[in-house]
């Protein structure tokens, strides 16, 4: 078993730009959240997808946005780049409807902004 | 809101010293907690959880009490060792928003031989 995978694991853009980073769920899971960890700091909830629909979004403006795919795998889009968007970013997958489960965490893609 | 405060590192202790790591949260509900562990260049990792009031999490020799009444969940270890140097989180997520995890902002703890 894979494990929640990320990719790409390193990236570099530019302020303006658009970026996309990609997940894959661990194999049996279905439920996909994303999260931005800035430096020194805790994890932020980004969003939450199920059945390919968002189900639950933190506090982040629209120029974040996401996608499912019937595979359970996810995208994450970020427009219109700034520098404060550097970060890493980490998805984790879980079970939707066995509330209790563990959510297991990629090991995140390095995004900064320049 | 909720919200997890956990104390500030970096904790440095020496090998085999007792670590405790403090985490309070404030909820509107009944939340589950959690430990993670994040080593260096690494994703996060569960370390141990509770899921109701007086549930008592254990891994890999960590434990962790979920105290209600004074909206607590410290960490501690009794004996740490050098590969436990790493950045630990405590968390929360609520039972009608499973799976949206509020995060401390970490405590880094190096441990030296």
């Amino acid at each position: 078993d894979a494990g929640v995978t990320q990719s790409p694991t390193h990236l570099i853009k530019t302020r303006g730009q658009q970026v996309t980073l990609r997940c894959s769920p661990k194999s049996g899971h279905d439920t996909v959240s994303w999260y931005q960890q800035a430096l020194g700091q805790g994890p932020q909830f980004i969003f939450q997808y199920y059945e390919e629909e968002e189900r639950q979004r933190g506090n982040f403006p629209d120029r974040f946005s996401g996608h499912q795919f019937p595979n359970y795998s996810s995208e994450l889009n970020v427009n219109a780049l700034l520098l404060g968007d550097s970060a890493l970013y980490l998805c984790a997958s879980s079970t939707y409807r066995d509330s209790g489960t563990e959510a297991f965490f990629g090991q995140g893609t390095r995004l900064t902004v320049v | 809101g909720n919200s997890v405060t956990q104390m500030e590192g970096p904790v440095t202790l020496s090998e085999e010293a007792f670590l405790t790591i403090n985490c309070t949260y404030t909820a509107t509900g009944y939340p589950s907690l959690f430990w993670y562990v994040q080593y260096p260049g690494e994703g996060l990792q569960l370390l141990l959880k509770a899921t109701k009031a007086d549930d008592k999490g254990s891994n890999k020799g960590f434990e962790a009490t979920y105290r209600k009444e004074t909206t607590s969940f410290h960490l501690e270890k009794g004996s740490v060792q050098v590969s436990d140097s790493a950045v630990y989180f405590c968390a929360l997520t609520e039972s009608d928003s499973w799976g949206k995890l509020q995060f401390g902002a970490g405590t880094q703890v190096v441990v030296t031989p």
